[in-house]
């Protein structure tokens, strides 16, 4: 068990549609990260939410959004979707070091495997 | 731009042969180096960590990993690998002036024949 909870698994979405992926961190966390891990590729951090807000983001265009709820779960949306976004999106969350401002204790979910076709 | 290079795309050994899969990462300050592996269907899971002190960290199942500051190295070892041990395998690097987000290699995968 990871204790990070993705859903769903699996998606099969259409080019052009919108898709919208869930994560629950684990207990004590309060921060999520998401990623996305094309095939043969390692994982790209595509953004962080701490307190509900966007803290930082990776290199991914606009059509990739998202949200974190009061409960610290988090969603992620991808509008107007291509053939190239494609891939395993995998959540990690971690507990933020409030001393020093470190992000320690990562822990990631198995991932929502989206296929755009 | 930071990077993490992983020298190997896929390994295929036996059974007690020795691992050594490498990793190089650019960035000129101080980072905090990370070896993940990924079982088949599984989600990522930490073999181990470097902070700072002792370069050569030892992780779960027997692995090791050495950092080499001046080589900008941070290469994975285990002396005998098992038939479970067939797994891709990650080498991640967080810069400590930017702790929150992860620069990963492309990944290993790792094959051990039984």
């Amino acid at each position: 068990d990871a204790g990070v909870t993705q859903s769903p698994t699996h998606l099969i979405k259409t080019r052009g549609q919108q898709v919208t992926l869930r994560c629950s961190p684990k207990s004590g966390h309060d921060t999520v990260s998401w990623y996305q891990q094309a095939l043969g590729q390692g994982p790209q951090f595509i953004f962080q939410y701490y307190e509900e807000e966007e803290r930082q983001r990776g290199n991914f265009p606009d059509r990739f959004s998202g949200h974190q709820f009061p409960n610290y779960s988090s969603e992620l949306n991808v509008n107007a979707l291509l053939l190239g976004d494609s891939a395993l999106y995998l959540c990690a969350s971690s507990p933020l070091s409030r001393d020093r401002g470190f992000h320690y204790g990562y822990t990631f979910g198995s991932g929502t495997r989206l296929t755009v076709v | 731009a930071q990077s993490v290079s992983q020298h190997n795309h896929h390994v295929i050994l036996s059974e007690a042969a020795s691992l050594e899969l490498g990793c190089n990462y650019s960035y000129g300050g101080t980072v905090n180096l990370f070896w993940y592996v990924q079982y088949p269907g599984q989600h990522l899971q930490l073999l181990l960590k470097y902070f700072s002190g002792d370069p050569l960290v030892k992780g779960i199942k027997g692995f090791e990993a050495e950092f080499i500051k001046s080589k900008f190295s941070f290469n994975l070892r285990k002396p005998s690998v098992q038939w479970s041990d067939t797994a891709e395998y990650f080498c991640a690097v967080i810069p400590k002036d930017n702790f929150n987000k992860f620069y990963f290699g492309s990944g290993t995968k790792l094959n051990v024949k039984p």
